[in-house]
């Protein structure tokens, strides 16, 4: 799988937009871009994924750039709540089950 | 059932010892994942099972540790002679196929803590 770059750390303002980048620079034309976030002491929660189109769900868009070699994840109105740690990977069906998550970005929004 | 689920939700065991964590995933969800995760760090992965194929235990630690799964539903995860090292969170997590168009859905781990 294609080797991801994230920043290791972030703030954002309640309220504001919080935009995480995310660097997949060797990254294969079949390979999906997947975004996670973990809360203290939980389990990862699934947020977003995409091939190559912008993906908009409830709790978030992805827009990848059209070379696909980095994309970022928007949360458009940071709560407290979306504290936490975000992991940005890339799947591939051919190595599916082997998904690598980094150290991720940990997004600390201040009131 | 509605989520993963993971039992016990805490281990505290001697040096030593075997433990064996469970995890239940979500009806329908023929892959099954386990990682592991050492305070302040990533993810670690372990092994995958799906459905009725070999599992691929390509990052399984050592041979002390080990993992079951029958059919589509539950899977054990065995390490024998714990050591202090293998203090961690293991996180179990299921997703509807092996295919990389799918999510998957984390339990919310069993914390290890071997004394």
């Amino acid at each position: 799988d294609a080797k991801t770059t994230q920043p290791t750390s972030m703030d954002c303002a309640e309220g504001r937009a919080a935009n995480l980048p995310c660097n997949h620079s060797t990254i294969s034309g079949n390979e999906y871009v997947y975004w996670y976030r973990q809360i203290h002491s939980q389990g990862p929660q699934y947020i977003i994924h995409g091939l190559k189109n912008n993906e908009t769900n409830e709790m978030a868009s992805l827009i990848i750039t059209e070379d696909r070699k980095s994309s970022t994840l928007i949360l458009p109105h940071a709560t407290l709540r979306d504290t936490a740690v975000y992991y940005c990977i890339v799947r591939v069906d051919t190595n599916a089950g082997k998904s690598t998550f980094g150290d991720g970005t940990t997004l600390t929004v201040k009131p | 059932g509605a989520g993963v689920s993971q039992s016990p939700s805490n281990k505290v065991t001697e040096k030593g010892k075997d433990v064996e964590l469970r995890c239940d995933p979500i009806s329908g969800h023929t892959a099954l994942y386990w990682y592991r995760q050492r305070l302040g760090q990533g993810l670690e992965f372990l092994i995958y099972f799906q459905g009725n194929s070999a599992p691929d235990k390509s990052g399984l630690p050592s041979d002390r540790f080990s993992a079951e799964r029958t059919g589509e539903s539950v899977s054990t995860l065995t390490i024998q002679r714990t050591q202090q090292e293998d203090s961690a969170v293991y996180l179990c997590a299921s997703s509807l196929d092996w295919l990389a168009n799918y999510g998957y859905t984390f339990g919310s781990g069993t914390r290890l803590t071997v004394v």
